[in-house]
């Protein structure tokens, strides 16, 4: 099981280039989320989706965009890459519904810099 | 709505000395609550969740945690700090009822441990 896969690990962008962050995951979760971590901020929800087809805004949505058209793969889209988006971003998934279950896989992390 | 107060956001202990790491929570509903580790440079791992029942419960590594309903606490403890626990700990919540899997997050608390 490879569990929740993200590319790339690292990516450097210029100011209003655009970009997509990959997640997949081989678990068969119907619960995928996007969150970005920052110092002494914690980890703060983007976006997230129940199911193909359904996505939510999380806490912090204002220049991301997501898709949600398998149960495999959740992509994160930077639509104009700003400096405030510089981050490191974690995909997430679970099972959803029972509580029990409802334990988040995270992937590794991609770290985003943003000139 | 649900958020999480983590008191301290650096703390260090000896190696053996007792570890707490602080956690209070605010939720509209009942809640489940979730401690997280992060080693350097990689994903969240799940250390231990509470959902139902028993109010202490024992984690991976030694480590445990006691809800407390009538404190909105969930302090996470361990009696004898290891080298390899230095990480940050994150507190989790989010609401015990069908369909709401946000997890919300608390800022986190770097642990150093000094030999």
């Amino acid at each position: 099981n490879a569990g929740v896969t993200q590319t790339p690990k690292f990516q450097v962008l210029k100011t209003g280039q655009s970009m997509t962050l990959q997640c997949a995951q081989d678990m068969n979760h119907e619960y995928m989320s996007w969150y970005r971590q920052d110092p002494g901020m914690g980890l703060r929800l983007i976006h997230y989706s129940v199911g193909a087809g359904i996505t939510d805004q999380g806490e912090v949505p204002n220049g991301y965009n997501v898709s949600r058209s398998t149960t495999e793969d959740f992509p994160l889209r930077l639509l104009s890459a700003a400096p405030s988006q510089t981050s490191v971003y974690f995909c997430a998934s679970s099972y959803s519904g029972s509580a029990g279950a409802n334990v988040l896989t995270f992937g590794a992390g991609s770290r985003l810099t943003v000139l | 709505a649900q958020s999480v107060t983590q008191l301290g956001s650096h703390v260090s202990v000896s190696e053996g000395a007792l570890v707490l790491l602080r956690c209070n929570y605010s939720s509209s509903v009942p809640p489940y609550l979730f401690w997280y580790v992060q080693y350097p440079n990689q994903g969240l791992q799940l250390l231990l969740k509470y959902t139902t029942g028993a109010t202490l419960v024992k984690g991976i590594n030694g480590f445990e945690a006691e809800f407390k309903k009538s404190e909105t606490s969930f302090h996470l403890t361990k009696p004898s700090a290891h080298m390899s626990d230095a990480a940050e700990y994150f507190c989790a919540v989010r609401g015990a009822n069908f369909g709401n899997e946000k997890l919300t997050f608390g800022t986190g608390t770097r642990l150093t441990i000094i030999p």
